[in-house]
């Protein structure tokens, strides 16, 4: 089953502006990861943010955390054609398993 | 070497073949993880085996078949497959398990049952 839900589906924009996409999920958690897979292609690891803290950043990427809501947002600013890609959330289920929500499209329009 | 390899890149069989996935990592991760991934969709997991045990099968059918010869290498035996079993095939690893750990993904192996 897949925990985490995003939203968007799909985020278009224009090169430089900034995307934002979020995550909800159903149970309680140890941490969060955000991975993203340019089309067709193996995951990248992105960022981990644990359940006792509310705000990550790494580079361009910020990512926020509130556990009452069971929710989760990734910020990109200054997205460039690069950023071109999915991004899935995921959480852990038990001690050993991933689970990845449906993903957003994200699409940076020179 | 923070790489995890794939072969092949690409595979098609026919439902009566019997072929093989590799997977290999020189990290020294002690986790390795096989997922399914059909289009427009996220990974799903198949198989988890921690210390060259198996410790995860997620009820998939007996014609997936994974093995860990060693530390470093994790296969995937194909045999009598079916169309619907076309798919993104990914291998992973981790160092550790207990959720606190990043995977590193390989490329995949774009499988195609004929």
């Amino acid at each position: 089953s897949q925990q985490g839900e995003e939203d968007p589906q799909a985020l278009s924009i224009q090169e430089g502006e900034n995307a934002t996409m979020n995550c909800s999920y159903k149970t309680s958690i140890n941490n969060l990861q955000w991975y993203r897979q340019n089309s067709g292609r193996g995951l990248v690891h992105l960022i981990l943010i644990r359940s006792n803290e509310r705000e990550k950043h790494s580079g361009r990427l910020r990512v926020t955390l509130d556990t009452s809501k069971k929710s989760s947002s990734l910020l990109i600013t200054a997205s460039r054609a690069a950023d071109t890609a999915s991004y899935f959330c995921a959480t852990t289920q038990g001690a050993q398993k991933l689970v990845f929500g449906q993903g957003t499209r994200l699409t940076i329009n020179p | 070497d923070t790489e995890v390899t794939q072969t092949p890149k690409h595979l098609v069989m026919g439902m009566t073949n019997k072929k093989s996935l590799k997977c290999e990592q020189h990290m020294g991760h002690r986790a390795m993880y096989w997922y399914k991934q059909k289009a427009k969709k996220p990974p799903e997991l198949m198989f988890v085996y921690s210390y060259e045990k198996l410790s995860i099968n997620e009820s998939v059918p007996s014609r997936f078949s994974p093995e860990c010869p060693n530390s470093s290498l994790l296969n995937l035996h194909l045999h009598a497959l079916q169309p619907e079993d076309s798919a993104l095939y990914l291998c992973a690893s981790s160092p550790g398990l207990l959720g606190g750990y990043e995977q590193y993904f390989g490329p995949g192996t774009r499988l195609t049952v004929t």
